[in-house]
C-alpha cells in the first residue's frame, strides 16, 4: 500500500531532551515536508526537502533539524525539545519536485507530541 | 503579509443539504488551488485541485469554484451526508511550498 508512516504516533517527552520523528515514504517521490499543526493556526510548514541532500526552511523551522540521506526518510529531529513545540506533526510526500502548485501532497497519519 | 482565510471554524447542516465552505486568500498569486479532507485523528487527505484557469471543478458530489480576480474559491458539497462530517483544508501553492488554511470543521446532521 502506498503510503507515508511517522513513528512514533505519539510521545510524551521533557524540555530538552533529544528526539527524533521518523518519516519514510515508500512512494519513490521526490518531495517530502513537514507540517505541524496547532488549532486555529492550521498546518505550518517546518522544512521541506526536494530531493536527496536538499533541504530547505518551511515558515516555522526554529528548534528543529532535519536531513534527507535516503529518497524515502525524512527525519524531523528536535534537538533540545521545548514546550511550545507540543503541537500534532505530519510529514508528507509529493510525487514531483518541480514546484508546480499541482503537486498532490500524501500526508502520514500524525504525531502527536507533549513535550513537558 | 500573506493570508489564506477560510469562512467560520465550524459549519452544521441537515443532511441532504448542501455545505457551501469559503477560502479567500491575500498576497499570493496561486496558479493552482488545492482542497483537502482531514478527519479526527487523521492526515489531511487531497480532493480536488483546480487551474486559476478553470472556474469550475467537479467530482461526484463536490464542486469547486476559484475567482483569481476576488481571490477566492468556494467548496461546495451537494447531497451532504454525515459521512461527510470533517475538517476541510484549501491549500495554495507558492513556489515549492504548499500553505493551508486553519480548515472549516462540518457536521452533517442525520
Amino acid at each position: 500500500e502506498a503510503q507515508v508512516t511517522q513513528n512514533p504516533r505519539y510521545l510524551i517527552t521533557v524540555t530538552g531532551k533529544k528526539l527524533t520523528v521518523t518519516c519514510s515514504q515508500n512512494m519513490n517521490h521526490e518531495y517530502m515536508s513537514w507540517y505541524r499543526q496547532d488549532p486555529g493556526l492550521g498546518l505550518r510548514q517546518i522544512y521541506y526537502s526536494m530531493n536527496v541532500e536538499v533541504t530547505d526552511k518551511g515558515d516555522v523551522p526554529e528548534g528543529y533539524k532535519v536531513s534527507r540521506k535516503e529518497k524515502r526518510n525524512f527525519p524531523l529531529i528536535l534537538e533540545s525539545p521545548s514546550p511550545n513545540q507540543t503541537s500534532l506533526y505530519f510529514c508528507a510526500s509529493s510525487l514531483s519536485n518541480r514546484g508546480s502548485g499541482a503537486n498532490v501532497l500524501t500526508f502520514g497519519a500524525g504525531s502527536r507530541l507533549t513535550v513537558l | 503579509s500573506q493570508k489564506i482565510e477560510q469562512n467560520s471554524e465550524a459549519l452544521n447542516i441537515q443532511e441532504g443539504k448542501t455545505a457551501t465552505l469559503t477560502c479567500n486568500y491575500t498576497n499570493y498569486s496561486p496558479a493552482y488551488l488545492q482542497w483537502y479532507r482531514q478527519d479526527p485523528g487523521r492526515g489531511p487527505v487531497f480532493l480536488l485541485l483546480i487551474r486559476e484557469n478553470e472556474k469550475e471543478k467537479r467530482k461526484e458530489r463536490l464542486k469547486v469554484t476559484f475567482d483569481t480576480t476576488l481571490k477566492q474559491s468556494l467548496f461546495h458539497i451537494t447531497a451532504s451526508q454525515p459521512a461527510d462530517s470533517a475538517t476541510y483544508l484549501c491549500a495554495l501553492a507558492t513556489d515549492y511550498k504548499l500553505s493551508f488554511g486553519a480548515g472549516t470543521t462540518v457536521t452533517v446532521r442525520a
